[in-house]
């Protein structure tokens, strides 16, 4: 079965130290999203790539935060420098075509703690 | 902006009892909407969507969702649950953005709780 992987599943680091989340799609998948989860905030889509191009990145705090496709197996996600409100569950999520017609795949998440 | 409003954050709920967990939507336009599950420590799966035709939606283990268009709802219900759904639930709409390009817009999720 096919399946979203994200590494690390877990990531605690100081804060200012940059952090790299790795995701990747299914093979096939021309869509890839990341999302974040908080308690406070619920689910964030934070980056929309299409095709390995941008297409919306407006949930994403720009300064410190940076999205890309280096091929279309990988998806990254930086934090640089890296802080305690950072802290939360982020997702990689890919899909095939118009989401009107086919679900998102999530992966397992990273949980990130920023100390 | 569409949004999606989740009306309850916990729904505990005895094993083998109905449960109906709410879900809200705004939007002046056609819209196309889902319930996703996430169980402990993993991602989100697609539980049912509603794109047209039928008002009824059925999920393959036993939920379903009407959308009310005069509403704005999409409630789930499911008639007897098992100890196995607790989990929360993520009802989701999908928004155009530039291009014509479709993302989903999630509510605040319900945790469902099944007790024995």
């Amino acid at each position: 079965d096919a399946r979203v992987t994200q590494t690390p599943r877990h990531k605690v680091t100081e804060m200012g130290q940059e952090v790299t989340m790795r995701c990747q799609p299914i093979l096939g998948h021309n869509t890839v999203f990341w999302y974040r989860q908080t308690m406070m905030q619920g689910l964030e889509l934070l980056a929309y790539f299409r095709n390995r191009a941008p297409l919306d990145d407006s949930g994403m705090p720009k300064d410190r935060f940076s999205a890309e496709m280096p091929d279309a197996t990988l998806a990254t996600l930086k934090i640089q420098p890296s802080e305690p409100r950072d802290s939360a569950v982020y997702f990689c999520a890919s899909g095939l075509g118009d989401l009107r017609d086919q679900p998102q795949h999530f992966g397992d998440g990273t949980r990130l703690s920023i100390l | 902006a569409q949004s999606v409003t989740q009306l309850d954050s916990q729904v505990p709920v005895f094993e083998e009892a109905p449960v109906e967990l709410r879900c809200n939507y705004s939007s002046s336009v056609s819209v196309y909407l889902f319930w996703y599950v996430q169980y402990p420590n993993q991602g989100l799966q697609l539980l049912l969507k509603y794109l047209s035709g039928s008002t009824l939606v059925e999920s393959i283990n036993g939920f379903e969702a009407e959308f009310n268009k005069s509403q704005t709802s999409f409630h789930l219900r499911k008639p007897s649950v098992h100890i196995s759904d607790t989990a929360e639930y993520f009802c989701a709409v999908s928004t155009t953005i530039s291009g014509g390009y479709n993302k989903l817009i999630f509510g605040a999720g319900t945790r469902l709780a099944v007790h024995p």
